[in-house]
């Protein structure tokens, strides 16, 4: 069964500083997608970066980067030069292919930027 | 844009009553997916549906049912509310994914239900 863990609960960071959140996966599918989401407070869930399981290079977006290591099955989120209005939680998500393109999450990060 | 649409931001609903959370997408998508956000425990998929009158149980589908009668709208029951179902429920649609797609999943914006 796919299963995506997320082990840092919360995280601080400085402004302007990167910050990498971590996330594993597990699936025996060959074909997969992998997201990251952002949840501020007030509840919507912000679409941030997308990297597919045949992608030969690694997602970026802006300030949003995903460090993919298949071998290792990580995809961590790298935000580089972190902004107050970073404070949320993110959330790993991964889509186990197929028709349903079904989501499983993982826990979450709570990220705190810090002026 | 897509736009998925939950008819309810905020509930509150006494224990025993029949409650209805609706979803609406506007984007002819074939999937519908409920799912339900808990502190500690992230997201955790309710039911899904990948066509009309078609539905099949997530991870949790103990004390719900669902219903889709129409492609575009979802339908979340709780056929006798319970406390502990007061949460956060978010609806999602997507089309076929294939890797290559890239994010074909949108989020409505959530409705949180507080069970009393």
């Amino acid at each position: 069964a796919q299963k995506i863990t997320q082990t840092q609960p919360g995280m601080f960071v400085q402004e302007k500083e990167a910050v990498t959140l971590d996330c594993t996966y597990d699936t025996s599918d060959p074909s997969y997608g992998l997201f990251w989401y952002k949840q501020p407070s007030s509840g919507e869930m912000i679409f941030l970066i997308y990297q597919g399981s045949y992608d030969q290079q690694n997602a970026t977006e802006g300030r949003y980067s995903l460090n993919f290591q298949k071998a290792r099955k990580s995809a961590n989120l790298v935000i580089s030069a972190s902004q107050l209005g970073d404070s949320a939680m993110y959330f790993c998500a991964m889509s186990d292919g197929g028709a349903t393109n079904k989501l499983i999450f993982g826990t979450g990060t709570l990220l705190a930027v810090q002026p | 844009d897509v736009k998925v649409t939950q008819s309810s931001r905020y509930l509150v609903k006494r224990t025993g009553e029949k409650v209805f959370l609706e979803c609406v997408q506007d984007m002819d998508h074939e999937n519908m997916f409920w799912y339900r956000q808990d502190p500690g425990l992230g997201l955790r998929l309710i039911y899904f549906s990948y066509d009309v009158k078609m539905k099949e149980k997530g991870d949790i589908p103990e004390g719900y049912s669902v219903s889709r009668e129409k492609k575009e709208r979802f339908s979340l029951i709780l056929e006798s509310a319970s406390t502990n179902q007061t949460s956060m429920y978010l609806c999602a649609s997507s089309m076929f994914f294939t890797p290559i797609k890239g994010n074909t999943i949108y989020f409505g914006e959530g409705s949180w239900l507080t069970v009393v």
